[in-house]
């Protein structure tokens, strides 16, 4: 079955710096990768993702590229704010999102 | 309008004995997830309906897990006999159920702790 690794696992940021947190997935035939950011007591929330036939995509601050060839994906924040403090998770599936395989998670912490 | 929720927010319970997660999905959403995140760890896909139908339980771990949804909207995940490796939060996700929009939207989840 499919498995996905995130890295790193934690990652602090100075305000205003960039982060960029790295997945690699291992079954070719996942073809939808979401991002999810995950807040305190709460469930994680999609903010950004990506199908196999797109190579990058952008919405404001945050951008997800992906490599089929090489089975990478990454999520690329900027601007970085102290809101965007959270654990982010990536995830892969096949045949469109319902079965999904999550990644362990980074912690992102942003100092103001 | 109203997210997924789930009820309880919080259930502790002692090894061995029976428990019911509950979950409402957003209305008109007909696929609907069940995940257990264990602590530092990435949401863990346990099963999902389509409609009334399970559609994928391959994540179910034995047996002592069955989840129903009887009436294609509400879903009850229960537990049999169970143990302290069962402790973690079981979050509930639904969606619109097509390939070209599915975008899953969680509730916030039951923290279940067996002594």
């Amino acid at each position: 079955g499919e498995n996905v690794e995130q890295h790193p696992s934690t990652l602090s940021v100075q305000e205003g710096d960039s982060a960029v947190i790295k997945c690699t997935y291992s079954d070719s035939a996942s073809n939808y990768f979401p991002w999810y950011k995950q807040e305190l007591g709460k469930g994680p929330q999609l903010i950004i993702d990506i199908r196999s036939n797109v190579g990058e995509k952008k919405d404001q601050r945050i951008a997800v590229t992906l490599n089929k060839t090489a089975k990478h994906f990454s999520l690329h924040i900027t601007e970085t704010q102290p809101e965007d403090s959270a654990v982010y998770f990536c995830a892969a599936s096949i045949f469109g999102g319902f079965k999904t395989i999550f990644g362990a998670g980074t912690r992102l912490f942003v100092k103001a | 309008g109203a997210g997924v929720s789930q009820t309880p927010s919080n259930k502790v319970t002692e090894k061995g004995k029976y428990v019911e997660l509950r979950c409402d999905p957003i209305s008109g959403h007909t696929a609907l997830y069940w995940y257990r995140q264990s602590l530092g760890q990435g949401p863990e896909f346990l099963i999902y309906f389509q409609g009334t139908g399970a559609a994928d339980d391959s994540g179910l771990p034995n047996d002592r897990f069955f989840a129903v949804r009887p009436e294609g909207s509400v879903s009850t995940l229960k537990i049999q006999r169970t143990e302290r490796g069962d402790s973690a939060v079981y979050l509930c996700a639904s969606s619109l159920g097509t390939s070209r929009d599915n975008e899953q939207f969680f509730g916030p989840g039951t923290r279940l702790t067996v002594l």
